[in-house]
């Protein structure tokens, strides 16, 4: 079956401070790949997304390249802030596009 | 609404009792999702609609977990005869269509405590 492993948390870190959360993922075929953020106190948002290899999903200074080689979707962002502090969820999506399957969560914390 | 909006947003209650959850989706999205979150656990997928049949209810827990829906509308999960283990914070969340790209819009959940 499909699953997605992400790295535990908390992730502490300084403003300015590079960030890397990493996922991979198992799956048959070819799935879509998410990165979802809770923000304290909200609902899941979409973060960015990807729908084939190689493809390089970008939104609000977040990156994320599908490797299907190394079966990864690593969440990078080059300076955080401390309005990244969240809750940071990998997911993917199968062929039939019915269901989500999501990583554990990390939590982000941003130190001014 | 704007969003996907369910109540109540914390729900307490004794073991044993039955709960309803509710889901109002987003005007004219026709697919609804459940998903389960246990403290410090990933989502855990429970049921899916389209329109207001239910294909796919493979993610549900045990018989005492049930769902459905009015049409393309609002969505009742409910929970009879509730365990401590059902603690959760319940997601619901609905997109235009079921397909790989379409985008999820997420409520905020209820939070669900069984004492």
């Amino acid at each position: 079956g499909n699953s997605v492993t992400q790295m535990e948390g908390p992730v502490t870190l300084s403003e300015e401070a590079f960030l890397t959360i990493n996922c991979t993922y198992t799956a048959t075929g070819y799935p879509s790949l998410f990165w979802y953020v809770q923000y304290p106190g909200e609902g899941l948002q979409l973060l960015l997304k990807a729908t084939k290899a190689d493809d390089k999903g970008s939104n609000k200074g977040f990156e994320a390249t599908y490797r299907k080689e190394t079966t990864s979707f690593h969440l990078e962002k080059g300076s955080v802030q401390v309005s990244d502090s969240a809750v940071y969820f990998c997911a993917l999506r199968n062929n039939a596009g019915n269901m989500l399957t999501f990583g554990g969560g990390t939590r982000l914390m941003v130190k001014p | 609404g704007a969003g996907v909006s369910q109540s109540p947003s914390n729900k307490v209650t004794e073991k044993g009792k039955d709960v309803e959850l509710r889901c109002d989706p987003i005007s004219g999205h026709t697919a609804l999702y459940w998903y389960r979150q246990r403290l410090g656990q990933g989502l855990e997928f429970l049921i899916y609609f389209q329109g207001n049949s239910a294909p796919d209810k493979s993610g549900l827990p045990s018989d005492r977990f049930s769902a459905e829906r009015t049409g393309e509308s609002v969505s009742t999960l409910t929970i009879q005869r509730t365990q401590q283990e059902d603690s959760a914070v319940y997601l619901c969340a609905s997109s235009k269509r079921q397909g790989t790209d379409e985008k999820l819009f997420f409520g905020s959940g209820t939070q669900l405590s069984v004492l």
